[in-house]
């Protein structure tokens, strides 16, 4: 079954610090998508990032830098120099593929991130 | 522009009402997509529908039903509200495809005494 892992329930930075969150997931499919979404404290869900199984190479816009490894299952997140509107639930996600256009979210528990001034 | 939006925002009822959770997309996208967030548990798939006329249910669809009679809403509705279903609801919609993105709606605060 897919499942999706964050260990991280919560982290605790200085601002200007770097961080990186973790994802862990489980997959038997060959082929499907990973996702990271943020949630301010306002409570909308934002979407970040998109990477499919087949790109292994890392994203990085702006402060912010995703690492995929295919053979760890991993997929994380960091942010460079962290600011304190950073603050906020970083969800990451994993798409079902199915043809026909399915396209289901199974998302991790979320790390919520805290960065003080 | 085009957008995902959710009535009401926030909702108190009582155990054993029925409560219906609007959910309307501008987008004119197939999938859409119910979710509750609990601490914890993330983002939870309640049910989701890819055309009129289809839905299926999610992980945690028990007490809960859709109808999707057109491309724009996906209504929610607790037929009998219980406690355990106090939450923030979630509405998505997104293209046909496995590799495109959920646009979320604001959330429903749903409160049940």
């Amino acid at each position: 079954a897919q499942k999706v892992t964050q260990a991280q329930t919560e982290i605790s930075v200085v601002e200007k610090e770097d961080v990186t969150l973790d994802c862990v997931y489980e997959t038997r499919d060959t082929t499907y998508y990973l996702f990271w979404y943020k949630q301010p404290p306002s409570g909308e869900l934002v979407f970040l990032i998109r990477r499919n199984s087949f790109d292994e190479q890392n994203e990085i816009s702006g402060r912010y830098s995703w690492n995929f490894q295919k053979s760890t299952s991993s997929f994380n997140f960091t942010i460079t120099a962290s600011q304190v509107v950073d603050s906020a639930v970083y969800f990451c996600a994993l798409s079902e593929t199915f043809s026909g256009g399915y396209n289901k979210l199974i998302f991790g528990a979320g790390t919520r991130l805290a960065v003080h001034p | 522009d085009a957008e995902i939006t959710q009535s009401p925002r926030h909702k108190i009822t009582e155990t054993g009402r029925q409560v219906t959770l609007a959910c309307h997309q501008t987008w004119n996208h197939n999938n859409m997509f119910w979710y509750r967030q609990d601490l914890g548990h993330g983002l939870r798939l309640i049910h989701y529908s890819y055309g009129v006329h289809d839905t299926n249910k999610g992980e945690v669809s028990d007490g809960y039903s859709v109808s999707r009679s057109n491309t724009e809403d996906l209504p929610l509705t607790l037929e009998s509200a219980a406690s355990s279903q106090t939450s923030v609801y979630f509405c998505a919609s997104s293209e046909r495809g496995g590799g495109n993105e959920q646009f979320f709606g604001p959330g429903t605060r749903l409160t049940v005494l």
